[in-house]
């Protein structure tokens, strides 16, 4: 088990609706952040908070989306008017320990 | 970020050792290499890293060339479910933003 559990799992929406992915921590962690990935490829960056603030943001992350950590615990990722190039693996990840990053099984996003 | 190379794609035996090849010509001094794999629908998992000596844990074993500038992950006896793909990393000594590049797709065969 990870430390992280991302909700939900798979997500099929239609272009131009709005989708929100959610991301808990199993216990209180400092720093978490947001990674896609497409098919065929490594994982990209797309944000990063310490506690509630959001201290860094990818030119990925177009005006589109928008994430948040409301209390420093769990985090939401939005998407609005998604589009088909948004299909992707949406991932989070928390620092475990001082050293390595802890993964969820990530969000499965298919925009038809 | 400094860059890694490593081989698209790799077979093993299972049961056998499994020697995964990283180049990383442009480390710097403060440069970690750490190892991650994700196995399929999953997210990447951690699986080692280190600084400059050589680095076991119960995962994998990390050998980091002298002049550092290539690395080998060695799994001493592969499973099926070691199939996954392995991605080598230079990032600081605590965790901080990573960036992955394409990896090596492990592939086990009975």
């Amino acid at each position: 088990d990870t430390g992280v559990s991302q909700n939900p799992r798979h997500k099929i929406t239609k272009r131009g609706q709005n989708v929100t992915f959610r991301c808990d921590p199993i216990s209180e962690h400092n720093r978490l952040y947001w990674y896609r990935q497409t098919l065929g490829q490594g994982p990209e960056f797309l944000t990063y908070f310490q506690n509630e603030a959001q201290l860094e943001k990818s030119r990925l992350l177009s005006d589109r989306f928008s994430a948040e950590r409301p209390k420093g615990s769990f985090s939401t990722l939005e998407i609005q008017r998604t589009e088909q190039g948004d299909s992707a693996m949406y991932l989070c990840a928390i620092v475990d320990g001082l050293s390595y990053l802890s993964f969820g099984s990530g969000t499965q996003l298919s925009v038809l | 970020d400094a860059k890694t190379t490593q081989p698209n794609s790799m077979e093993s035996n299972e049961e056998e050792p499994v020697h995964l090849p990283c180049n990383h010509s442009t480390i710097s001094g403060t440069d970690y290499i750490h190892w991650y794999r994700q196995l399929p629908s999953q997210g990447p998992e951690y699986v080692i890293h280190g600084l400059t000596s050589n680095v076991n844990n119960r995962m994998a074993s990390l050998a980091i060339a002298e002049d550092r500038k290539s690395s080998t992950l060695i799994l001493h006896r592969a499973t099926l479910r070691d199939a996954a793909v392995y991605y080598c990393i230079l990032n600081t000594g605590t965790a901080s933003k990573l960036t992955f590049g394409t990896g090596t797709r492990l592939q086990v065969t009975l």
